[in-house]
């Protein structure tokens, strides 16, 4: 089956610009998240959708980075303006919660390296 | 905020010997799972335990849980030089949004 699909791969940006990236998940997976993982550090849960609701964004710094999820399929994770700090990478998952196939394990995107400068 | 934390933080072995890696967390789980990362493949679900288990098994794998120390460890055999990634343990403390969280990471290095 194909994996998760994500892009930009790299996206370099100087602060106060804006940017997007793009997840499109695996085929039936009703659930979606976004983290961001900052160097040396482990992936940090940004926003959760189960089909095209949100179930969990609260670690989502709402002033600066939104996202949606249209159909319940493909998602878009904005930020605007980007501050320094923004500098990660953006990793898309999903999995089949909230279905009767789940087995409890999230499949990830390549993830998009965002340098802001 | 991280709920698990791995130990060590970097852990250095030769081919062909066996790795350890711990993970501590903090509230009661559903269940936890180990993941690697490395830059080939990027971030990949390797096995899950729940609660009420206390040893798994998975190839090269193993994974034991602890919940009354609130702890787990990841055990690779005979370890190549493709083992090389960070683990990450992450917990799942159950209701019905299925959400992760993550600790910091291990970061193996297997020397050939």
């Amino acid at each position: 089956e194909a994996g998760v699909a994500q892009s930009p791969r790299y996206k370099i940006i100087e602060k106060r610009q804006s940017v997007a990236f793009w997840c499109n998940p695996i085929s039936g997976h009703a659930t979606l998240y976004w983290y961001q993982q900052i160097l040396g550090q482990g992936p940090k849960l940004l926003i959760q959708f189960q089909n095209n609701g949100v179930v969990d964004d609260s670690q989502l710094p709402k002033d600066r980075f939104s996202a949606e999820r249209l159909k319940g399929v493909d998602s878009t994770l904005k930020i605007q303006p980007a501050k320094l700090e923004d500098s990660a990478v953006y990793l898309c998952a999903s999995s089949s919660a909230g279905t009767g196939a789940f087995l409890g394990g999230q499949y990830f995107g390549p993830g998009t390296r965002l340098t802001v400068t | 905020s991280q709920q698990g934390e791995e130990d060590p933080q970097a852990l250095s072995i030769q081919e062909g010997e066996n790795a350890t890696m711990n993970c501590s967390y903090k509230t009661s789980i559903n269940n936890l799972q180990w993941y690697r990362q490395n830059s080939g493949r990027g971030l990949v679900h390797l096995i899950l335990i729940r609660s009420n288990e206390r040893e798994k098994h998975s190839g090269r794998l193993r994974v034991t849980l602890d919940t009354s120390k609130k702890s787990s460890s990841l055990l690779i055999t005979a370890s190549r030089a493709a083992d090389t990634a960070s683990y990450f343990c992450a917990t799942d403390s159950g209701g019905s949004n299925y959400k992760l969280t993550f600790g910091k990471g291990t970061l193996l290095t297997v020397n050939p």
